[in-house]
């Protein structure tokens, strides 16, 4: 049962274009999302959080949007640059499942020059 | 701040062999968690620490798996006898509490079974 679900194993954007990125989920108790960044050979590293409360949390270029009547969300970069090149996981957690994380299984961002 | 540490990178094993992760976390976070990542997948918790307390294992295979974390620092994932399916990458995250969601990763070992 994938609760965290990303559909689109890769994207390929153009520098300096946006890269939109998408999520799904099914469990209405998630009560934060998150996006985490994976270069090869390293961990996830933490890039930005949304609260269930929010429909939009900015951080510079990056910026998350949920919709929950959908059980939606989307990661938003622009512009996108080559170091943006990475896999991206979404994320969302459930405070009544023991604080527990469950991630999607990433899209590959490819940034063209 | 020196990150969540990992060893080995990588580990070539037979079936039916054992072997043992281990993990250094970021100093002062008292929350470790062990992940488990197949090729092409997110990863997936197998054990939640709290300080030197498991407080989720749920998704630990225990017929094969254990893990401990001695003094609530530094933590060793074991797996014996591994088996060919066991081949997958070994995450270790630290975090400042069990509330947290911004979890610090380190790099992984690569375990490959044959």
């Amino acid at each position: 049962d994938q609760q965290v679900k990303q559909n689109s194993p890769s994207l390929s954007v153009q520098e300096g274009r946006i890269s939109i990125l998408n999520c799904d989920y099914t469990n209405s108790m998630f009560d934060y999302f998150l996006w985490y960044k994976k270069y090869p050979a390293e961990g996830p590293t933490f890039l930005i959080s949304i609260s269930s409360i929010k429909d939009k949390n900015e951080d510079g270029r990056f910026t998350v949007f949920l919709n929950k009547s959908a059980k939606h969300l989307s990661l938003h970069i622009v512009p996108s640059q080559p170091g943006d090149s990475a896999v991206y996981f979404c994320a969302a957690r459930s405070y009544s499942s023991a604080s527990k994380i469950i991630f999607g299984s990433g899209t590959r961002l490819s940034i063209r020059p | 701040e020196a990150g969540v540490v990992q060893s080995p990178r990588y580990k070539i094993i037979e079936k039916k062999q054992p072997v043992a992760f281990w993990c250094n976390p970021i100093s002062g976070h008292n929350t470790l968690y062990w992940y488990l990542q197949n090729l092409g997948q997110g990863p997936e918790l197998l054990i939640r620490y709290e300080n030197e307390e498991a407080v989720d294992d749920s998704q630990l295979p225990k017929d094969r798996f254990s893990a401990e974390r001695l003094k609530g620092v530094d933590s060793t994932l074991k797996i014996q006898p591994a088996e060919l399916g066991d081949s997958a990458v070994y995450l270790c995250a630290s975090s400042r509490g069990d509330s947290s969601y911004e979890q610090y990763f380190g790099p992984g070992t690569r375990l490959t079974v044959t």
